[in-house]
């Protein structure tokens, strides 16, 4: 069956990068755009970005400057870099699986436990 | 960005009839797409494409609406439809979310 877990550092320090990884199991990434999307206490649930089954990606303008999304196909893993970090980006990070259609047919059928980030000092 | 509006709580009695709404600030054609997140969980997606079940969901979910106006109805409510429900547009860049309708079930 889809699964996808998230994993990565509980705790970043200001001004830092945010690695995190999401391994998946049960299809191949190569068939279907992953994405990331955060859930923060001052913003709610904000899409950052997502890469496709071919491997290039799209951002939110919000994160592009400091985003970074790239994947290992080889071990069926997808990877979010975010440099920069302020204590604003503290809070839930998700690796989900997007199912696509024609334009605008883009929703989120399986998603990772989530990862709980916290920036401080 | 697109502003997807949603009431901030409601509460309903089980057996009840609930409806969720959700308005974008701009049309979304109907690319518009429903999840239900409890506490502590990630969120689940119920509806997508406005109108059409995501599998495994009850037939208790429907959803309707197109353009700007969207809505989200639970019938009959259940106490394990305690959550909170979001709304996500996908037609224009970036996507975004709604700030989700806290369900209460008394």
């Amino acid at each position: 069956q889809v699964q996808l877990k998230e994993t990565g550092p509980g705790l970043v320090q200001p001004t830092q990068t945010l690695s995190i990884t999401c391994t998946v199991s049960g299809f191949s990434l190569t068939s279907y755009y992953m994405q990331w999307v955060r859930q923060t206490p001052g913003k709610g649930l904000e899409w950052m970005g997502f890469i496709r089954s071919g491997g290039s990606t799209e951002y939110n303008s919000e994160f592009k400057s400091r985003l970074s999304i790239s994947r290992d196909t080889s071990k069926n893993q997808v990877f979010l870099k975010m440099n920069s970090l302020k204590t604003e980006d503290t809070g839930v990070y998700y690796c989900a699986r997007v199912y696509t259609e024609a334009k605008g047919g883009y929703y989120f059928d399986y998603w990772g436990q989530g990862v709980m980030v916290t920036v401080s000092s | 960005d697109t502003v997807l509006t949603q009431s901030p709580a409601l509460a309903v009695s089980p057996g009840e009839r609930v409806s969720i709404s959700c308005r974008a600030s701009e049309g979304v054609n109907s690319y518009m797409h429903w999840y239900q997140q409890k506490p502590g969980q990630q969120p689940k997606l119920l509806i997508y494409k406005a109108s059409n079940l995501a599998s495994g969901v009850p037939a208790r979910f429907s959803g309707s609406g197109s353009g700007t106006d969207f809505t989200l109805t639970i019938d009959p409510v259940e106490a394990d439809d305690t959550a909170t429900y979001f709304c996500q547009q996908s037609w224009n860049d970036p996507f975004t979310f709604g700030s989700g309708t806290k369900l209460e079930i008394k």
